[in-house]
């Protein structure tokens, strides 16, 4: 079995702050994990993933994220805030053929 | 490119009704899947096809019904609707077992 802890639904940031979403979880093979973000009544687009090799991986819009393997922690991050961050960002992990299990979500508000 | 397509993008049924969600990628994807998307529940999966004429069953799987007859296509049947089946409906698709995920635009259904 494989879950997927977001910690925070809602998280609030100011513009030009450091955003850093919490991702946790726990998986019985070795994980492909994914950052996802929703903007509103859009479909859910790829940020960042990691799969093999280097642990710190960045993606679009200047996010990254760190796989750490000894805390079970995949959480992402982002130095300064810009407005059009704003939107839901969800945390999944997939053990193999595409069976993927998908946190619940944290919307992010950015504060002007 | 189109990427996911899905049809129709709203939908109000009344209990009982049946209908079909369509889903169809362009991408020459091997795997397809079925989500609904709740609030506070992140994204749940209902079906998903490794190829034309594999289908299985995910985490949330009764009520619905999936065929995967051709590779582009993959549509979502519901027999018959109950309210609890009020939703976001995305389908996804991939070119592996572990690549990332790439979205429709989401169905939402409510069905009264």
């Amino acid at each position: 079995a494989q879950s997927v802890t977001q910690l925070g639904s809602h998280v609030s940031v100011s513009e030009g702050a450091l955003v850093l979403l919490r991702c946790n979880y726990s998986s019985s093979v070795p994980p492909y994990l994914f950052w996802y973000v929703q903007y509103p009544n859009q479909g859910l687009q790829l940020l960042l993933k990691y799969t093999t090799g280097a642990t710190l991986v960045k993606g679009i819009n200047g996010f990254e994220a760190e796989f750490k393997k000894s805390e079970t922690s995949f959480h992402l991050t982002k130095p300064s805030a810009h407005m059009s961050d704003a939107a839901e960002y969800f945390c999944a992990v997939n053990g193999g053929y595409q069976k993927v299990t998908f946190g619940i979500g944290t919307k992010l508000q950015v504060i002007p | 490119n189109a990427g996911v397509t899905q049809t129709p993008k709203f939908q109000v049924l009344k209990t009982g009704q049946s209908m079909t969600l369509q889903c169809a990628q362009d991408m020459n994807h091997e795997y397809m899947s079925w989500y609904r998307q709740d609030p506070g529940m992140g994204l749940r999966l209902i079906h998903y096809s490794v190829g034309a004429g594999i289908t299985d069953q995910g985490e949330v799987p009764n009520g619905y019904n999936v065929s995967r007859s051709t590779t582009e296509d993959f549509p979502l049947r519901l027999l018959s609707a109950a309210p609890s089946q009020t939703s976001v409906y995305f389908c996804a698709s991939s070119y592996s077992t572990v690549g990332e995920l790439f979205f429709g635009e989401g169905s939402r259904l409510t069905v009264l």
